[in-house]
């Protein structure tokens, strides 16, 4: 049982905008740590989409943005597009726990 | 860049040694574990950071082992007293921060009883 919690599943059709939380707590995004999306394709390993928060790697289209309020934080999906399906997973760090990694429970997209 | 071996079937109660090579200086960042059951989430086993420092999920209980040389850029996972819930897919991973930024492919490891 992770301590970032998302929702199981999130749909839209193709086009549309798509968010996803994930709440945390105040020993993890809610201490200030940084939060971090992976996007794991069917079959792949995961890639990072966004870091610290709010920030895209060389290469992430400009659809995918990253907030943070509080303790959740949110990753925003505009324009869907099919390839977009995928499994997304927020990742921060919690001063309660061991290592600076710790990963939310998972969010399947799905495009109708 | 980061290519993981090691992974096979094997029986409850037995050990396994999970390695990773990586393409660059692996010194400077945080390497790490991370696996993830079938049709499970994502979940770090164990990391090092850049001063040597190990960190361990609860899980492990003592029964995992995580290293590194960063003469040859390897990193490698002692597992031990496996059981059947230490099934999954086992990716090497470096790290800057507190973000993960190269995954390796992964290494499929099954335990059956």
């Amino acid at each position: 049982q992770s301590v970032l919690t998302q929702p199981p599943s999130v749909s839209g059709a193709p086009g549309q905008r798509v968010s996803i939380s994930c709440a945390g707590s105040s020993s993890n995004i809610g201490a200030g740590h940084f939060v971090n999306w992976y996007q794991q394709l069917p079959g792949t390993a995961p890639k990072l989409i966004i870091y610290g928060d709010s920030h895209r790697p060389s290469g992430v289209p400009d659809r995918f943005s990253g907030s943070k309020s509080g303790t959740s934080a949110f990753l925003a999906i505009t324009g869907l597009q099919s390839e977009d399906e995928a499994d997304y997973y927020c990742q921060s760090s919690d001063t309660t726990l061991n290592g600076p990694y710790v990963f939310g429970t998972g969010t399947k997209v799905t495009v109708l | 860049q980061l290519v993981e071996t090691g992974g096979r079937a094997t029986q409850a109660g037995e050990s396994l040694r999970l390695s990773c090579t990586a393409s660059s200086y692996i010194g400077d960042s945080f390497v790490t574990w991370v696996r993830q059951a079938p049709g499970e989430g994502l979940e770090c086993v164990a990391v090092i950071s850049p001063d040597g420092s190990r960190y361990y999920a609860d899980f492990t209980m003592g029964r995992f082992t995580i290293s590194r040389d960063t003469s040859k850029n390897t990193l490698s996972l002692q597992l031990t007293t496996l059981r059947v819930d230490d099934t999954g897919v086992y990716y090497c991973a470096t790290g800057i921060g507190n973000y993960i930024d190269v995954w390796g492919k992964g290494t499929t490891v099954t335990v059956s009883s």
